[in-house]
């Protein structure tokens, strides 16, 4: 099972609808991150948090906002989404080094109508 | 070119068999290599980290090569429940952090 635990599984939202991802992780990493992975490609990096603070934003459009309460959790708020956004959300952690390998939640799996 | 390249298959291969995946990268900066299994609709799972000294656990082995960016996965003894997509990661420390980057992954297809 997971460490890394996300919820909603599945979300349906019109294209202006606002909503949240959320994601938890209580294994002491210190980084965390959204992936997004469409059907059949490998995940794509969205956004990198190292200390709760925002590292590494891979030029994703501001309708993804995310946001780092502490360091267990990791938000990912949704506002005026695309029907292309839809797919499959992933959240990630890490030691700071992530030499020990990254671990990923269930994922939510987003349909934007 | 991919920053991280796969054969994406689908191997198909019979119970019982040895299968070999292989993947190349391109940044020398990478500093730690991995190889996922995904099932289908399902997250990533770390299924071993690669070393350049090899190293093995159970069916699976892994080997990296630094000098040729060459990173392989060999798996004995295939199971059904071997079946699904095999992901090659690398990471790279830059300043904002670690930057996972995949491949494409490798489709495997174990049959009776």
């Amino acid at each position: 099972d997971t460490e890394v635990t996300q919820t909603p599984k599945h979300l349906v939202m019109g294209m202006t609808n606002k909503k949240s991802l959320k994601c938890e992780q209580h294994m002491g990493h210190r980084a965390m991150y959204w992936y997004k992975q469409k059907a059949k490609k490998p995940p794509e990096l969205m956004f990198v948090y190292s200390y709760e603070k925002l590292s590494i934003n891979e030029s994703v459009p501001s309708r993804f906002s995310p946001e780092c309460p502490n360091s267990s959790l990791l938000n990912l708020h949704l506002h005026a989404l695309q029907p292309e956004d839809s797919a499959l959300y992933l959240c990630a952690s890490s030691q700071e080094w992530a030499g020990r390998g990254t671990f990923f939640g269930q994922g939510t799996r987003l349909t934007v109508v | 070119r991919k920053e991280v390249e796969q054969d994406p298959g689908p191997f198909n291969v019979p119970e019982g068999a040895t299968v070999a995946f292989n993947c190349t990268y391109s940044n020398s900066a990478s500093q730690s290599f991995f190889w996922y299994r995904q099932d289908c609709r399902k997250e990533p799972k770390l299924l071993m980290s690669v070393y350049s000294s090899g190293n093995e656990d159970g069916r699976f082995t892994a080997q990296l090569n630094r000098a040729s960016q060459y990173i392989s996965l060999l798996i004995r003894d295939s199971k059904l429940s071997d079946s699904a997509t095999y992901l090659c990661v690398v990471t790279i420390l830059t300043g904002g952090g670690n930057k996972l980057t995949f491949g494409t992954g490798t489709q495997l297809k174990v049959e009776l």
